[in-house]
Order: structure tokens, then C-alpha cells, then sequence
């Protein structure tokens, strides 16, 4: 089975530039999460896609940040305009689970992750 | 607002060894608790899960503990090797909430 697929690897940008950050989940897997994860610090979760429609985005920064999942498959992450602390490898997920299950055992496989830095 | 804390956040110990890595959390009422493995420049990768009616958990050369009165989880790894170099993160997952919330981690350091 392939894996989470991210793409770029690894970005530089000064800040108040524009990035995006694609991922593309296993296929079948319903339940797409974005994590955010700086240097030092456990990965915190910015927005959860269930299908296409959002589930929880009540740690995305709405001012910069934003994210669509397209026909329920692949997503996009964009930062604009960055700043220096968002600095961090992003994370993308996903798992099989569906709304309303429970949670199941809910078992999340991750892309390798888009390290950004911003300067 | 659930917080997770892992201590010690580095540890270095000769191969062969026997080691435990600790997870703490704040509110007790949790669906499950994961525990991921991290490799510098790649993803996490899952190494067990506990649901909360379980105490325990092995795979191999790992055993996870749950006690979820105390808010305190543990990951044994027996014979350690220097393969088993890597961060380590927990993670749990509350009732009716999706989201994981994550632990910083122990870096482990195994010398061979």
C-alpha cells in the first residue's frame, strides 16, 4: 500500500511570502488531518478534513493560513502572508475512521512532512 | 484543556539495555493513548495503541502500560538496540474528539 505522499520536501521563503503544501492520503482513507510541528515541540493539530468538509479547524490560524481537500482525496495547506514562527514541519494524515464511529482505533499514518522555514 | 508531558525530553542509554519512557496527561477521560515513533526527516509511524479499557500492550520488543486514574502511561523497550534510536511521542485522543493531542517527546539515544 503507498503511503501519505507530501510535497515540497523542504521550503525557504522570507516572511511575507506565500507557500502551499500538498499532500495525498492513502487511498479510501476518508479522514485527512494537517499537523503542525515546530522544532522541539509535539505536533499540533491545524485542520481535520472529513471527505471534503471540515471537521475541526479551531487551532488554523484564519488570518494566513488556509486548506481545501478537493473532491475528498488530495489537500493543499497555504500559508500567506508567513511569518518567522511558522517556522515548522507540517504533517499531513490519514486514517480510515468516519464520523460518528466512535472513533475506532483511529489509526493515523503520516507523510514524511514539508519543512518550512521562514526568514 | 488536555496537556501531555513527556520527561525525561532526551535520554542516552548503552545497547542492551532495558529502558521505560513516560507519559503523563491532565484529564484522565480519554478514549485512547498512541504511542509513534519519529525518525529525523521522516513522518511518525505508529507503534501502539491502548484503548482505554486496556492496561496493556505489546508488540515485539515493546510494552505499553496504561493507568488512567494516575494519568500516566509507560513504553518499555526490552533489549534496546541502536536501530531503536528515534524520538518517541504519545498521544491521546478524548471522548467524541477526533484530535490527538501530542506529547513533546523523548529523543532516545541508544550507543552501541
Amino acid at each position: 500500500e503507498a503511503g501519505v505522499a507530501q510535497s515540497p520536501r523542504y521550503k525557504i521563503i522570507e516572511k511575507r511570502q506565500s507557500v502551499a503544501f500538498w499532500c495525498n492520503p492513502i487511498s479510501g482513507h476518508a479522514t485527512l488531518y494537517w499537523y503542525q510541528q515546530i522544532l522541539g515541540q509535539g505536533p499540533k493539530l491545524l485542520i481535520q478534513f472529513q471527505n471534503n468538509g471540515v471537521v475541526d479547524d479551531s487551532q488554523l490560524p484564519k488570518d494566513r493560513f488556509s486548506a481545501e481537500r478537493l473532491k475528498g482525496v488530495d489537500s493543499t495547506l497555504k500559508i500567506q502572508p508567513a511569518k518567522l514562527e511558522d517556522s515548522a514541519v507540517y504533517l499531513c494524515a490519514s486514517s480510515l475512521t468516519t464520523r460518528g464511529s466512535a472513533g475506532g482505533a483511529n489509526v493515523l499514518t503520516f507523510g514524511a512532512g514539508s519543512r518550512l522555514t521562514v526568514l | 484543556k488536555q496537556e501531555v508531558t513527556q520527561i525525561p525530553a532526551a535520554l542516552s542509554v548503552p545497547e542492551g539495555e532495558n529502558l521505560v519512557l513516560n507519559c503523563s496527561f491532565t484529564d484522565s477521560a480519554i478514549y485512547n493513548l498512541q504511542w509513534f515513533r519519529q525518525d529525523p526527516g521522516k513522518g511518525l509511524t505508529s507503534l501502539l495503541l491502548i484503548q482505554s479499557s486496556q492496561r496493556e500492550q505489546t508488540s515485539g520488543r515493546l510494552n505499553a502500560s496504561l493507568d488512567k486514574s494516575s494519568g500516566r502511561s509507560t513504553l518499555y523497550i526490552a533489549a534496546s538496540q541502536p536501530g531503536d534510536s528515534a524520538t518517541y511521542l504519545c498521544a491521546v485522543k478524548r471522548f467524541g474528539n477526533e484530535k490527538l493531542t501530542f506529547g513533546t517527546g523523548t529523543r532516545l539515544t541508544i550507543i552501541p
